[in-house]
């Protein structure tokens, strides 16, 4: 079966520090993975995919399929970065089977 | 539109009764995914709907635990009977399958308390 680790229940950093949420998955196949975030109050909402290779908020996360990982990373934090943050996986394409989630990373930005 | 809607936002239940969720899901997306959230476990995915139909309930902890989408646009989650272990936030989400992307779109959830 599959599994997504989140290994940082809780990660504080200063405004202006790089950020690295860390996931790794174990599954036997070719897996999608996701990132999602839940800010305060609001849903749970995707912040970005692997196939898109896309920056969204000045995040960027890389497959790397030797080490099974799929970190989270953004070069300068930002108070409203504070939030939720959970790495996801599909089996299939577009999470046409639902995602295995981990259990989450809170992020905190300090001023 | 105004996203997944669920109901009750918040239920406070005694151990024994029935307890069931609501989920509208996104008009013209064809599955549904009813997850899970505690403390211990994260989110678990519980059942997920194509087109209406149960694909896979391998996640229900158990034959209390029972779902149902009658149509495109309404699904049911039902407890019976409830347990104060049930107690937990549940998640409704719907997404569109059929082609790139497939982004869930989730609810606010629902937050059972069983006494």
């Amino acid at each position: 079966a599959q599994r997504v680790t989140q290994p940082e229940k809780l990660l504080s950093v200063f405004k202006g520090a790089p950020v690295e949420l860390k996931c790794n998955y174990s599954y036997s196949g070719s897996p999608e993975l996701f990132w999602y975030v839940q800010y305060s109050r609001q849903r749970l909402q995707l912040l970005l995919r692997h196939i898109s290779r896309e920056s969204i908020k000045g995040f960027t996360a890389d497959l790397n399929k030797g080490e099974t990982s799929f970190h989270l990373k953004k070069p300068f934090a930002q108070e409203e970065d504070s939030a939720m943050y959970y790495c996801a996986l599909s089996r299939m394409g577009g999470g046409a089977d639902g995602l295995t989630f981990g259990k989450g990373t809170h992020l905190i930005i300090q001023p | 539109d105004a996203g997944v809607i669920q109901s009750p936002r918040h239920e406070v239940t005694e151990m024994g009764q029935e307890v069931t969720l609501r989920c509208k899901p996104i008009s013209g997306h064809n599955s549904l995914f009813w997850y899970r959230q505690t403390m211990m476990r994260g989110l678990e995915l519980l059942i997920y709907f194509n087109n209406n139909v149960p694909i896979d309930d391998s996640g229900m902890p158990e034959d209390r635990f029972s779902a149902k989408m009658p149509n495109a646009s309404f699904s049911t989650l039902k407890i019976q009977p409830s347990e104060p272990r049930d107690s937990a936030v549940y998640f409704c989400a719907s997404s569109f399958q059929g082609g790139f992307g497939g982004e869930l779109f989730f609810g606010e959830g629902s937050r059972l308390t069983v006494l």
